[in-house]
């Protein structure tokens, strides 16, 4: 089993609906972030979280949402979804600990087409 | 302003060849560097990383050169394999107490047969 768990995998929505994207992790890490990838863009930063009574806007935040239900569970919303939102989401975690030097540990993404 | 720059979008490489992958970054104040690598449909994985005050890591095939005064930082993949075929990242991270890695536009590596 993975150690970061993206729910769905891919999904394609309409306009104005409300979409959530779910992440789990087994590696016990307290912080966890969500990043978009778009071609030619790389991956940007829309919102992390150092424990469950912290959240952070990262980079690209106008348009979602988040909630940290748990140490292992962050989700991401997308209140009204738009086509500009079409794109690859990936969920990460990281460890806080003495001598951690941020690497990120990835789930496999989940698709978002907007139509 | 981009903080990491892969000025590269895409690089073709012979299977047996070396393949050199370059990133630039502007803040000289950056604890640590890393690369990562991203096959289609999976999430990206983390490959070599290299502490600001080294100049050379190397794992197996992958070497990461660290040159500060230039603020540029490279990974060298020797030999070069088909499976070596994916996109690369490169991240810097400026240390304890901050909250995110700040990634490059990725490299498309096609190592050709």
């Amino acid at each position: 089993d993975a150690d970061v768990t993206q729910t769905p995998r891919n999904r394609i929505t309409k306009t104005g609906k409300r979409i959530m994207l779910e992440c789990s992790q087994t590696k016990g890490h307290d912080r966890m972030y969500w990043y978009r990838q778009d071609p030619g863009l790389g991956l940007r930063l829309i919102y992390y979280s150092f424990d469950v009574k912290d959240i952070n806007k990262g980079e690209i935040s106008d348009g979602y949402s988040v909630s940290r239900q748990a140490q292992a569970k962050f989700s991401l919303s997308l209140e009204s979804a738009i086509p500009n939102q079409t794109a690859l989401y990936f969920c990460a975690t990281s460890d806080v600990g003495q001598g951690a030097t941020g690497e990120l540990f990835f789930g496999e993404g989940s698709r978002l087409t907007v139509l | 302003d981009q903080q990491v720059k892969q000025n590269s979008p895409s690089l073709s490489v012979q299977e047996g060849r070396i393949s050199i992958l370059n990133c630039d970054y502007t803040n000289s104040m950056f604890d640590y560097f890393l690369w990562y690598k991203k096959y289609p449909a999976e999430g990206p994985t983390f490959l070599i990383s290299i502490s600001s005050i080294k100049d050379k890591n190397e794992d197996g095939r992958f070497t990461v050169f660290l040159n500060k005064s230039a603020k540029h930082l490279s990974l060298h993949i020797v030999p070069s394999q088909p499976g070596d075929s994916a996109v690369y990242f490169c991240a810097v991270y400026p240390g304890a107490g901050s909250y995110q890695l700040t990634f490059g536009k990725g490299t498309k590596l096609s190592v050709i047969p």
